[in-house]
């Protein structure tokens, strides 16, 4: 079975530090890699990563994947009280496969 | 807007009734999916179309679930005689779909069920 594993569930640091956030995945037939922010309501997408070791980078987030070891990171540097939310990874095999999400709190 | 639209925002509905939610996907999309998210969970796939094909339905899909896609434009998602599990944010999806190039899932705001 397709599952996606993500750490850690919680995450509170203050606004200027810097998180990383982890994304695991067994899948057959994967496709991609997708990170999303979920604030409220929808998720809205942020990356998608196909290849590996290729960084996708947009102003203070960035994501890599590891296809070999199954990863995928997301980085935000400098947070702000604004990237509060709940970051979703899910792997493509023809559907979304999502993980548990990362609720992460900026603190001021 | 042009996103994923979906109607109705909340539905409060007692047990045993039956619901019926739409969603509009964006037009040029030609794949729309279907998700489940209760409080602190990612969100759990329910079923997906190409145009108006039903491609996969989820083995946890109860039979009191149903979805169409008549048009290969908007669908719908009912639910027959609900219970209270059933309460969670439903969530439509879609995108552009082909064999070398895939776009991501652009999501709608969900309808939140509550079934008392």
């Amino acid at each position: 079975e397709d599952k996606v594993v993500q750490s850690p569930l919680s995450l509170v640091v203050h606004e200027g530090d810097t998180v990383t956030l982890n994304c695991s995945y067994e899948v057959t037939n994967f496709r991609s890699l997708l990170w999303y922010k979920q604030e409220k309501k929808a998720p809205t997408f942020l990356f998608m990563l196909t290849s590996s070791g290729i960084e996708k980078k947009s102003g203070r987030l960035s994501s890599i994947l590891d296809k070999k070891e199954l990863f995928s990171i997301l980085n935000i540097t400098a947070t702000q009280t604004g990237d509060s939310a709940v970051y979703l990874c899910a792997v493509d095999p023809q559907k979304l496969v999502f993980g548990q999400g990362t609720r992460l709190t900026i603190n001021p | 807007d042009t996103g994923v639209s979906q109607n109705p925002r909340h539905k409060i509905t007692k047990r045993g009734q039956n619901v019926t939610f739409r969603c509009d996907p964006i037009s040029e999309h030609n794949r729309l999916y279907w998700y489940r998210q209760t409080l602190g969970q990612g969100p759990e796939f329910l079923t997906y179309f190409q145009n108006e094909a039903q491609l996969e339905k989820s083995r946890l899909l109860s039979d009191r679930f149903s979805a169409e896609r008549p048009k290969g434009s908007f669908s719908t998602l009912e639910i027959q005689r609900t219970e209270q599990g059933d309460s969670a944010m439903y969530l439509c999806a879609s995108s552009l779909w082909g064999t070398h190039y895939n776009s991501p899932l652009h999501f709608g705001n969900g309808t939140r069920l509550t079934v008392t």
